[in-house]
């Protein structure tokens, strides 16, 4: 198990906020990854990072931005939230060929 | 067209069927392959890797069929339990960024 912790669990939030979604993990894994999930779209690919010096774009980062504080805290951030960010926000890490998801966050934008 | 496609579902089975799905990925380059697990809300789990000569665990067996582009899954013997969401998820070899598909609900009844 790769211990992967999210914060907040859920949160509301309103159009125009910035907002910062914590992830942490305690196996020293270097790969991080920042999935959003919404309802028969699966998971899609915000960012991901190699490790704190390296940050890669997914297929939706617009609007998006990460930090890679440690190894072990990869942040994901909202600038100016707008509802169509309304999601489950999952972090995940690679290890071997595998990942391992935290337990998401449920983030709503009024 | 997506990278992986999976039929939504929802598949209704009683328990005690033998139930399959099916996964398309589009890209040839693909080298693993994977099915997860999520349930309701919660994070993505990983159920099996898919190899090539196809595997086995317990009543749940994976098939890879590289000409074709699909990847199965068969779940024999269906128990209450089973009942979830089922995602098929490649990777192009590097490991850096896998490929979801948007899931495939099975509802096992009593």
């Amino acid at each position: 198990d790769a211990d992967v912790t999210q914060t907040p669990r859920n949160r509301i939030t309103k159009t125009g906020k910035r907002i910062m979604l914590e992830c942490s993990q305690t196996k020293g894994h270097d790969r991080m990854y920042w999935y959003r999930q919404d309802p028969g779209l699966g998971l899609r690919l915000i960012y991901y990072s190699f490790d704190v010096k390296d940050i890669n774009k997914g297929e939706i980062s617009d609007g998006y931005s990460v930090s890679r504080q440690a190894q072990a805290k990869f942040s994901l951030s909202l600038e100016s939230a707008i509802p169509n960010q309304t999601a489950l926000y999952f972090c995940a890490i690679r290890d071997n060929n595998e990942q391992f998801f935290g337990p998401g966050t449920r983030l709503t934008v009024l | 067209r997506k990278e992986v496609e999976q039929d939504p579902g929802p598949f209704n089975v009683p328990e005690g069927a033998t139930v399959a799905f099916n996964c398309t990925y589009s890209n040839s380059a693909s080298q693993s392959f994977f099915w997860y697990r999520q349930d309701c809300r919660k994070e993505p789990k990983l159920l099996m890797s898919v190899y090539s000569s196809g595997n086995e665990d317990g009543r749940f067996t994976a098939q890879l069929n590289r000409a074709s582009q699909y990847i199965s899954l068969l779940i024999r013997d269906s128990k209450l339990s089973d009942s979830a969401t089922y995602l098929c998820v490649v990777n192009r070899g590097n490991f850096n960024k896998f490929y979801f598909g948007s899931g495939t609900k099975l509802n096992v009844k009593p």
